[in-house]
């Protein structure tokens, strides 16, 4: 059960769009729909942002999209606002009927 | 509204047992599946233990497989895990968490966590 692979750090000026990105194998990101993407504040709970790759819950901002390709799912963060700085967390459904998560991304709104 | 309340954290000496509950309210809670999530001091999230909506599965990490007991009450709204054979690796906040879908697709609510401290 690695851990995703997600990069440590990504920054965007306001109003531009960022990408992260989120890779695994064939037994997780690649062989199910199952991503999920979490945004977490500073001292706060996560908040899903998107399931199943591309799916956004009621009331998040359709700023945020998914999507993937082959083991790599990727998050778009589009318009960049100030309060979109958290760190950002994928996960994925596994063929051991598990979850795994990404290491996390720190998001910085320069 | 869907609350989730956990409670049960503190601290403990390796070896020893620790029982977490989350209380649910706010929608039927055997129609649901249910997860705990820890996130370590300044660490990442990561996934423990899944149970579904009737109870009659259960899912573990490795990291806990042999030590930690998923389980709910569905007469009292309450899930439970019961952890046992502690590590200092096991210090964590611990989440309960509601997936949206299923059992482990997009976990939608969260509770406001629990601190277990595994020290000597």
């Amino acid at each position: 059960q690695s851990a995703l692979t997600q990069p440590a750090s990504v920054s965007g000026s306001p109003g531009q769009s960022i990408t992260i990105s989120c890779t695994g194998t064939s037994s997780d990101v690649g062989g199910y729909n199952y991503v999920s993407w979490y945004q977490q504040h500073p001292g706060k709970t996560p908040k899903l942002m998107i399931y199943d790759v591309s799916n956004r819950p009621s009331g998040v901002s359709n700023r945020f999209s998914g999507s993937k390709s082959g083991n790599t799912a990727s998050l778009t963060i589009s318009g960049l606002q100030a309060e979109d700085e958290a760190d950002y967390y994928c996960s994925s459904y596994t063929s051991s009927s598990t979850l795994v998560f990404g290491g996390g991304t720190r998001l910085t709104v320069l | 509204e869907v609350q989730l309340a956990e409670s049960g954290g503190g601290l403990v000496q390796p070896g020893g047992s620790l029982r977490l509950s989350c209380a649910a309210s706010g929608f039927s809670f055997s129609s649901y599946a249910m997860n705990w999530v820890r996130q370590a001091p300044g660490k990442g999230l990561e996934w423990v233990s899944g149970i579904s909506g009737s109870g009659g599965s259960t899912y573990y990490a490795d990291s806990v497989k042999g030590r930690f007991t998923i389980s709910r009450d569905s007469s009292k709204n309450t899930l439970y895990l019961q952890m046992n054979s502690l590590r200092a690796e096991d210090t964590a906040v611990y989440y309960c968490a509601k997936p949206l879908l299923g059992i482990l697709r997009g976990l939608d609510y969260w509770g406001q966590g629990t601190l277990v401290t595994v020290s000597s």
